[in-house]
């Protein structure tokens, strides 16, 4: 069974918004972890917290979580076009994707 | 940055022919890799945990004589798809997490590889 369930399933906003991304889980966990994918490529790893951590930042990305909900959220600020991608987490112990948040920039 | 390769990039055969797909850990020792399977706009889905030393662990449907898994060494996973049929065709991604990080740290994935079989 899948463990990291992202939401909404796609998102399209134009260039210089904001973009939100949530992910649930359903096991108690030590590290989540957030990763990128590009169409036809490989995961990218953006960013991991820890199940001590409530925020972290990286850049123009912000995650947080919340192990009492299992949930995570990951934002993206001042979105680019670039940043057009599919989204994925997953806890670092099961290493099992949810469906991801196809994200879209307009230019 | 930690880096794994795979390889091919993609395959393109004939029905009946057997893929073997390999998985490189570069620049780290890895001890457990990935291998994930993947549909068009869809997720990744966990076909097998490879395990160096010792026989893969398969997830619920997936066929193991179907996908083959070796893990002979600390730096090298191979998939081979035996007989591989249309139904086969998808885009097959390794992953690897670094040995000496005692399982805190990320996966690195590779680059995956598009298969099609005709």
């Amino acid at each position: 069974s899948q463990q990291g369930e992202e939401d909404p399933q796609a998102l399209s906003i134009q260039e210089g918004e904001n973009a939100t991304m949530n992910c649930s889980y359903k096991t108690s966990i030590n590290n989540l972890q957030w990763y990128r994918q590009n169409s036809g490529r490989g995961l990218v790893h953006l960013i991991l917290i820890r199940s001590n951590e409530r925020e972290k930042h990286s850049g123009r990305l912000r995650v947080t979580l919340d192990t009492s909900k299992k949930s995570s959220s990951l934002l993206i600020t001042a979105s680019r076009a670039a940043d057009t991608a599919s989204y994925f987490c997953a806890p670092i112990i099961d290493m099992r994707f949810g469906a991801g948040t196809r994200l879209t920039v307009k230019p | 940055g930690a880096v794994v390769s795979q390889h091919p990039s993609r395959v393109i055969c004939k029905s009946g022919t057997s893929v073997k797909i390999e998985c490189r850990s570069l620049d780290f020792q890895a001890t457990t890799m990935f291998w994930y399977r993947q549909f068009p706009k869809k997720s990744l889905m966990l076909m097998a945990t490879s395990n160096e030393g010792s026989k893969a662990t398969y997830e619920q449907g997936v066929e193991k004589d179907k996908f083959l898994i070796n893990h002979a060494s600390l730096t090298l996973s191979t998939l081979t798809v035996t007989s591989a049929h249309p139904e086969d065709s998808s885009f097959y991604i390794c992953s690897a997490r670094d040995a000496g990080t005692g399982g805190s740290q990320p996966q690195h994935f590779g680059d995956g590889t598009r298969l099609s079989i005709l």
